[in-house]
């Protein structure tokens, strides 16, 4: 089992539905990165959480730290939001900084 | 800008002929690393660096070197690629203390 799963693996949706994405981790972790992976490949990074919910833009990620999870989700969806979405963990017993990646769940928004 | 830059965006080599990836950031970085991103497997560590001539393996060190002699540069090399080794590689960087990693655009590396 992979220490971070993702769900769904595919999502498809009409322009301005309300989209979710989930994250479950099995570690212990010191913070969990949302990064965003477009079609041309290059990575941004969304948001980095230890506790809580933060919100940008259209943009909102929570996460239940007893629960090991946390979502992503994203309001009035646009075409322009098709991408792939990826959630990492930092785990705290590794010195390094380490990231654990998840697969990845890809969006596709029509317009 | 602050940015992190990968030479080349892309290759096409053939198996046994070194090859070096660069990686350079602008934004005075401690922490370095390298990722390789293989489909349905996601982003996997190879090597990663704390400081200069800090580095340590990842979770799929082998078939690779990296070096950390200057600060802003630390890169790939593949001294006898392999087949399987094509992949797209990332590198990230970022400072201490659990702030957000800036990836680089990645390279595509095609080993035939």
């Amino acid at each position: 089992k992979n220490e971070v799963e993702q769900s769904p693996q595919n999502l498809t949706a009409q322009e301005g539905e309300f989209i979710t994405i989930n994250c479950s981790y099995s570690v212990g972790i010191s913070a969990l990165h949302w990064l965003q992976q477009h079609p041309g490949g290059g990575i941004v990074s969304l948001f980095m959480l230890s506790s809580g919910k933060k919100k940008h833009g259209r943009l909102i990620a929570t996460i239940n730290i007893q629960e090991k999870h946390s979502s992503l989700h994203i309001t009035a969806s646009h075409p322009r939001d098709s991408a792939v979405y990826i959630c990492a963990v930092r785990n705290p017993n590794f010195g390094n900084e380490k990231l654990t990646f998840g697969t990845g769940t890809r969006l596709t928004i029509i317009p | 800008e602050a940015q992190v830059t990968q030479n080349p965006r892309y290759l096409i080599t053939v198996t046994g002929k070194k090859l070096t990836v660069t990686c350079s950031q602008n934004m005075n970085h401690e922490y370095m690393s390298w990722y390789r991103q293989d489909p349905g497997l996601g982003l996997r560590q190879i090597y990663y660096s704390m400081n200069v001539e800090v580095t340590d393996k990842g979770d799929v060190p082998e078939g690779y070197k990296v070096s950390r002699k200057e600060k802003r540069n630390f890169p790939l090399i593949l001294e006898s690629p392999s087949p399987n080794q094509t992949s797209l590689y990332f590198c990230a960087s970022s400072s201490r203390g659990y702030q957000p990693q800036h990836f680089g655009d990645g390279t595509r590396l095609s080993i035939l």
